[in-house]
């Protein structure tokens, strides 16, 4: 069956510095979800991405979709106390409506 | 307007009780999903829902774990006869329409089995 995978598992970072999260399919994906976790809270949609090559901004946060469709990042410019939490990468097949997350990458933000 | 809604939030069950799940979805929504949250990993997708109809039930881990949405509206999970690997978090998401739409989370239900 389909598998993400997302890396790395966590990252530590100062306040002000930059963070990517990479996510790859073992399939190609029609298209992909990225969600943003709080601790102790539940996943909460960032994105959609539905075609190759796609990137999209939303300030600091910018959304990469792999020429294949097999691959995406999240990047994070200057990083805040409040991006604080985990980033799941989440991707849809062609056969249907379900998708398959990855394992999140947990982001730490010092101040 | 109200999101998605959860009950209970915590549930604490022994080793071979029954217990049920809901999902109050946002109104309106077609589409519910129900994933499996291990601690420290991503949501793991169990079943979804189109209105009323069960499309997909592949994620289901065993016979023990049953869901239904018989109104299309309200949805409950029931697992028989839990064991301590049922322990998670269970939650629910709803979308507006068919196909691939963002999905809105419900705050989840912490299931722990003893």
């Amino acid at each position: 069956g389909q598998q993400v995978m997302q890396i790395p598992q966590y990252q530590h970072v100062q306040e002000g510095e930059d963070f990517t999260t990479y996510c790859n399919s073992s399939t190609t994906l029609s298209n992909i979800q990225w969600y943003k976790q709080r601790p102790g809270g539940h996943p909460v949609f960032l994105i959609q991405l539905v075609k190759s090559g796609e990137v999209k901004k939303q300030k600091r946060l910018t959304f990469q979709f792999g020429e294949a469709k097999k691959n995406s990042s999240l990047h994070i410019t200057a990083t805040q106390t409040t991006d604080v939490g985990t980033y799941f990468c989440a991707g849809t097949d062609h056969a249907g409506n379900m998708l398959t997350f990855g394992g999140g990458t947990r982001l730490m933000v010092k101040p | 307007g109200a999101g998605v809604s959860q009950s209970p939030r915590y549930k604490v069950a022994k080793r071979g009780q029954d217990v049920a799940l809901r999902c109050d979805p946002i109104s309106g929504h077609v589409s519910l999903f129900w994933y499996q949250q291990a601690l420290g990993q991503g949501p793991e997708f169990l079943t979804y829902f189109q209105n009323e109809a069960q499309l997909d039930k592949s994620g289901l881990p065993s016979d023990r774990f049953f869901a239904e949405r018989p109104e299309g509206s309200v949805s409950t999970l029931k697992i028989q006869r839990t064991q301590q690997e049922d322990s998670a978090v269970y939650l629910c998401a709803s979308s507006f329409w068919t196909g691939v739409y963002e999905q809105f989370f419900g705050p989840g239900t912490r299931l722990t089995v003893l």
